[in-house]
């Protein structure tokens, strides 16, 4: 399994200000997804980053508040723009093995941002 | 929405005792996944059931898949404190682009 780490692990920010979330892996993976976690709930998909194209991203996230990138086959960051007490959640990257049929995700261990 | 419904929202027992949580989902799965989080930090992978299999055993984990009702159990035998954690279904869609969609999750106290 993959090993997997973020940082920061936790932070405080004042609305309006945009903090970049990093994730990084111990081997090279080819798809690399990021949750958010509000508060109590589960966890939603924000967007998928394959290396060397655009992130795909889900319905309600757009990439000027989320922009993504993915450099290369190990490392990827999320920004959270403009933000604003609403984005105050659990920001967790994920990564999968990318082929076959059964996409077993790894977590790392996730980022808890709280927003002022 | 996709998302999967789990019950109970939260479950206390004591040590000793079988834990056992339901998944509902809306759509074809090629899989589902259980998934367990401790105190708000990463997931950690627990079991893959395939579309195909009804039944699969992980040490104390027995989990079941019903495709027919679109429903799957994860239950814990002989439960432990250390078993304390929010545990989460995940199935995978049957499209080529395999996401995740996680079920609303059930928080497990187990006390000593």
């Amino acid at each position: 399994s993959a090993v997997i780490s973020q940082k920061p692990s936790r932070d405080i920010c004042q609305r309006g200000t945009s903090l970049t979330i990093q994730c990084q892996v111990d081997s090279q993976v080819t798809m690399m997804f990021w949750y958010r976690q509000q508060p109590g709930q589960s966890l939603t998909l924000i967007a998928t980053a394959n290396q060397g194209s655009e992130a795909t991203y889900e319905s309600g996230f757009v990439i000027d508040k989320f922009p993504i990138s993915r450099p290369n086959l190990t490392f990827s960051t999320l920004t959270v723009s403009n933000m604003s007490p609403e984005d105050s959640s659990i920001y967790l990257c994920s990564v999968g093995p990318g082929t076959g049929n059964y996409n077993e995700q790894f977590f790392g261990p996730g980022t808890r941002l709280t927003v002022l | 929405s996709q998302q999967g419904e789990e019950d109970p929202q939260a479950l206390s027992i004591q040590e000793g005792e079988n834990a056992t949580m339901n998944c509902s989902y809306k759509t074809s799965i090629n899989n589902l996944q259980w998934y367990r989080q401790n105190s708000g930090r990463g997931l950690v992978h627990l079991i893959l059931i395939r579309s195909n299999e009804r039944e699969k055993h992980s040490g104390r984990l027995r989990v079941t898949l019903d495709t027919s009702k679109k429903s799957s159990s994860l239950l814990i035998t002989a439960s432990r404190a250390a078993d304390t954690a929010s545990y989460f279904c995940a199935t995978g869609q049957r499209t080529g682009f395999q996401k995740l969609v996680f079920g609303t999750g059930t928080r497990l106290l187990v006390s000593p």
